[in-house]
């Protein structure tokens, strides 16, 4: 198994563009989720997903974040208008039911200049 | 609400010595608790895992036990080796009606000097 897939894994872009994070969980998975890890506020969970469904975005910063998940094996992150304050690293997991081991991907690096 | 507290690093071991990083929880209910591991450039990923009270998680030499009276799962090692350099996050899941996320603790992060 290839584990959770994030593209890219690195960003740089410049402030007011348009950001899209993608994310293929792992065959098989019924959750997903989007976390976001700075040195300040640590991880923070965005939101997440149970069968392509999302359940709870209180996470979600503000307006500008948006997530969808079209199919079983992939979700988008987007943020419109990006802005310094956003860069991060962000993370996806996935898991098979709630309880069980969440399986994170390697993370893709925004820099917002 | 369900927090986690787990001590402020970083710490710093020589090879072989004795490693313990803390870790309390805030939770109503009874949540599983959890070490995940996080190496430089990586995503993290699950180091041990306890589901109820006086469970002992294990791996790689690791262990924690979940102390309900303490409220605690602090991270144990008796002898740290250099690959063990990494952040350690203390986590919980109270899973439950339409919960179903991680709460993590800031990261403790481990230097094992030769």
């Amino acid at each position: 198994d290839a584990g959770v897939i994030q593209s890219p894994r690195h960003e740089v872009t410049e402030m007011g563009q348009e950001v899209t994070l993608r994310c293929k969980p792992i065959s098989g998975h019924d959750y997903l989720f989007w976390y976001r890890q700075t040195m300040m506020r640590g991880l923070e969970l965005l939101i997440y997903f149970n069968n392509n469904v999302p359940i709870d975005d209180s996470g979600m910063p503000e307006d500008r974040f948006s997530a969808k998940m079209p199919n079983a094996s992939f979700s988008t992150l987007k943020i419109q208008p990006s802005e310094p304050r956003d860069s991060a690293v962000y993370f996806c997991a996935s898991s098979y039911q709630v309880r069980n081991e969440q399986f994170f991907g390697p993370g893709t690096r925004l820099t917002v200049l | 609400g369900n927090s986690v507290t787990q001590m402020e690093g970083p710490v710093t071991l020589s090879e072989e010595a004795f490693l313990t990083i803390n870790c309390t929880y805030t939770a109503t209910g009874y949540p599983s608790l959890f070490w995940y591991v996080q190496y430089p450039g990586e995503g993290l990923q699950l180091l041990l895992k306890a589901t109820k009270a006086d469970d002992k998680g294990s791996n790689k030499g690791f262990e924690a036990t979940y102390r309900k009276e303490t409220t605690s799962f602090h991270l144990e090692k008796g002898s740290v080796q250099v690959s063990d350099s990494a952040v350690y996050f203390c986590a919980l899941l109270n899973y439950g009606g339409s919960q179903g996320n991680l709460i993590f603790g800031k990261g403790t992060k481990l230097s094992v000097k030769p």
